[in-house]
């Protein structure tokens, strides 16, 4: 199974809001609301902050927020702030019954 | 809250079986949930290895299932990684994870991860 494909990076001011792609197929992204996203600091865990497509765990700021078409699945960080500086991975479940991540998205807060 | 740690060999020979227990608190597995395995070279993305359910059912990557073995044990309330004949490209920090969502495969709450080394 290939990753997902995401932006090597994505920028933005403060207060600002941005979008991060993640780029599947019809066998994975495509074929489920079953896409997710991942918040990941330098040395830390990554954090789950959508799940299904658009919902958010108890915690996670309505500022982050998900959706889909198509192949395509979507994060958009809304009012950007310094802390949303990070690492962002997508996820999703595959008609195989796997799982599979996106390369990977570096956040840069200007 | 429930709470994950992961647990092995920091540092395993060429060759040699490279072992991980994740150890559960917070949560009975017996009670249900999908529990995952998921490793990040260092400074590469992240790679999901497989997940089990709380019977023993199991899913690996294609990639790497001819060399996984994941396994769960209800009653120490912990589950199991090993990766056979492990070489440098093997060398990453793994975690595991708890799943969340209707598929139940996406990692939802995490251990801290352990970093783990392949050298002579």
């Amino acid at each position: 199974q290939s990753a997902l494909t995401q932006p090597a990076s994505v920028s933005g001011s403060p207060g600002q809001s941005i979008t991060i792609s993640c780029t599947g197929t019809s066998s994975d992204v495509g074929a489920y609301n079953y896409v997710s996203w991942y918040q990941q600091h330098p040395a830390k865990a990554p954090k789950l902050m959508i799940y299904d497509v658009s919902n958010r765990p108890s915690g996670v700021s309505n500022r982050f927020s998900g959706s889909k078409s198509g192949n395509t699945a979507s994060l958009t960080i809304s009012g950007l702030q310094a802390e949303d500086e990070a690492d962002y991975y997508c996820g999703s479940y595959t008609t195989s019954i796997t799982y599979v991540f996106g390369t990977g998205t570096k956040v840069t807060v200007l | 809250q429930v709470q994950l740690q992961e647990s092995g060999p920091g540092l395993v020979k060429p060759s040699e079986t490279l072992s991980l227990t994740c150890t559960v608190s917070g949560y009975s597995i017996s009670s249900g949930y999908y529990w995952g395995w998921i490793r990040q070279p260092p400074g590469k993305g992240l790679e999901w290895i497989g997940t089990v359910y709380h019977d023993g059912t199991t899913y690996r990557n294609p990639s790497l299932k001819s060399r996984v073995t994941i396994s769960v044990d209800t009653s120490k309330n912990q589950f199991s990684l090993k990766v056979t004949s492990v070489t440098a490209a093997d060398t990453a920090v793994y975690y595991c994870a708890r799943g969340a969502g209707g598929s139940g495969f996406s990692p939802g709450y995490w251990g801290q991860g352990t970093l783990v080394t392949v050298s002579p």
